[in-house]
């Protein structure tokens, strides 16, 4: 498989458990962000996304929480399945412009 | 399907040939972008093109060469000149790079070999 992961942090979950990932961004002037998903050799996957304005969103399964006092960005996976064993790693964008900051990640490791 | 190919998905060089990557896309996306991926660190970006025929560098340009004559292609030249070429590359596209429309959606990733 893909060596991307090595040296990342990891979480190590039991099945069936929610999971918390946490992300700390850098610019405070960033107003929006992604949360990814990159499985073994694979692309980063999109998961869910937050703009400034708003504290949390949901979606399915999955919720992100922005703090932007501490600049920390986290997301909540309900009910963790073997499935969502990866590497997730959070970006962010200043202005709508080209240029994303993207964090080195965390890998989720998911315990049957 | 839509979406964005890259291949091919492993390749191995020499050292001091150039090779290029390719990355197409059928999201009828205006921009695209090159990154590269390495053990513990965030993607960095190396080539991103607004639309067809202009391109710009990104954090890491140097040893790459990109080009933009159609909407749905973007390959990626590693020259001899990159210092450190072994990594996994990836293209991404979206919408656009103002405006609101900011999610960029990835390829499949070329993991590249440089011996």
């Amino acid at each position: 498989g893909e060596s991307v992961g090595l040296h990342l942090p990891t979480l190590s979950v039991q099945e069936g458990d929610n999971s918390i990932i946490n992300c700390a961004y850098s610019n405070s002037a960033s107003d929006y962000f992604i949360w990814y998903k990159q499985e073994s050799g694979k692309g980063p996957q999109f998961i869910i996304d937050i703009r400034s304005n708003m504290d949390k969103r949901q979606g399915q399964r999955v919720t992100v929480l922005l703090n932007k006092t501490v600049k920390h960005l986290s997301l909540q996976i309900a009910a963790t399945q073997p499935g969502d064993s990866a590497v997730y790693f959070c970006a962010e964008n200043y202005g709508g412009t080209y240029k994303y900051i993207f964090g080195t990640g965390t890998r989720l490791k998911v315990l049957a | 399907d839509g979406g964005i190919t890259q291949s091919p998905k492993y390749l191995f060089r020499k050292e001091g040939q150039n090779v290029t990557l390719s990355c197409e896309q059928n999201l009828n996306h205006d921009a695209m972008y090159w990154y590269r991926q390495d053990p513990g660190q965030g993607l960095r970006l190396i080539y991103y093109s607004q639309i067809v025929n202009d391109f710009q560098k990104g954090d890491i340009a140097e040893g790459y060469s990109v080009s933009r004559e159609k909407k749905e292609s973007f390959p990626l030249t590693v020259t001899s000149a990159q210092k450190n070429p072994t990594a996994f590359y990836l293209c991404a596209s979206s919408i656009g790079v103002s405006g609101g429309d900011y999610e960029q959606y990835f390829g499949p990733g070329t993991r590249l070999t440089v011996t």
